[in-house]
């Protein structure tokens, strides 16, 4: 069990489109976060979640959307997707016996 | 704003030696320090978790030390094998009431030669 399931694995679309980033859980996370992995940048925090219906942005959240009605789900979309949102989308889960994260496998998303 | 740095940014040692890669930080206030390793194209598997109170953490032929004074914290790769070739990141949990965001260092890019 991954505990942490992100879909799709691999995403093309336009720029100007909406694309929404899955993310489901499995070990009752209490905290969750979604970041961006690029070149020359590491690993930036686009958003994170607390709690159910409690989100906060992270250092780069602009043109991202997060909600969290749900525990165990925490989709990241993109509005309105820009060249510039190409990288690969790591979402993250903190809890369980060893309070440390665990990362999902990832989303590597290209705009043409 | 905390800081992380990591040191070599890549490393290419030959099959069988001990090495170590280096972590600082610039605020000692931590809760936590975590390890990961990434494989090309993958995610991030977690090595090993040092807590603000704890000096090291050992699992098979890794071991992590924190000097959270200093604002140090070394992973040494004991007899490195093929299999260890990844890239390497530390990334500090800053004290509990400022939050539980991860602060990562760029990583140590490993190559370990047959």
């Amino acid at each position: 069990d991954a505990g942490i399931t992100q879909s799709p694995r691999y995403k093309i679309t336009e720029t100007g489109r909406q694309v929404t980033l899955m993310c489901h859980q499995t070990w009752s996370h209490s905290y969750m976060f979604w970041y961006r992995q690029d070149l020359g940048h590491g690993l930036r925090l686009i958003y994170y979640s607390a709690a159910a219906d409690i989100t906060d942005k992270g250092e780069v959240p602009d043109g991202y959307v997060v909600s969290r009605s749900k525990t165990e789900n925490f989709p990241l979309t993109l509005e309105s997707a820009t060249r510039s949102q190409t990288s690969v989308y790591f979402c993250a889960g903190l809890g369980g016996i060893n309070y440390g994260y665990t990362f999902g496998s990832g989303t590597r998303l290209t705009v043409v | 704003k905390q800081e992380v740095t990591q040191i070599p940014a890549a490393l290419s040692v030959p099959e069988g030696e001990n090495l170590v890669l280096n972590c600082s930080f610039t605020d000692s206030a931590i809760y936590n320090l975590q390890w990961f390793r990434q494989d090309p194209g993958k995610g991030l598997t977690s090595l090993l978790l040092i807590q603000s109170s704890q000096r090291e953490q050992t699992s098979g032929r890794l071991n992590a030390s924190l000097d959270k004074s200093s604002g140090r914290s070394t992973l040494y790769i004991a007899a490195s094998q093929p299999g260890d070739s990844a890239t390497y990141l530390c990334a500090v949990r800053p004290g509990e009431t400022s939050g539980s965001r991860l602060t990562f260092g760029e990583g140590t890019q490993l190559t370990v030669n047959p």
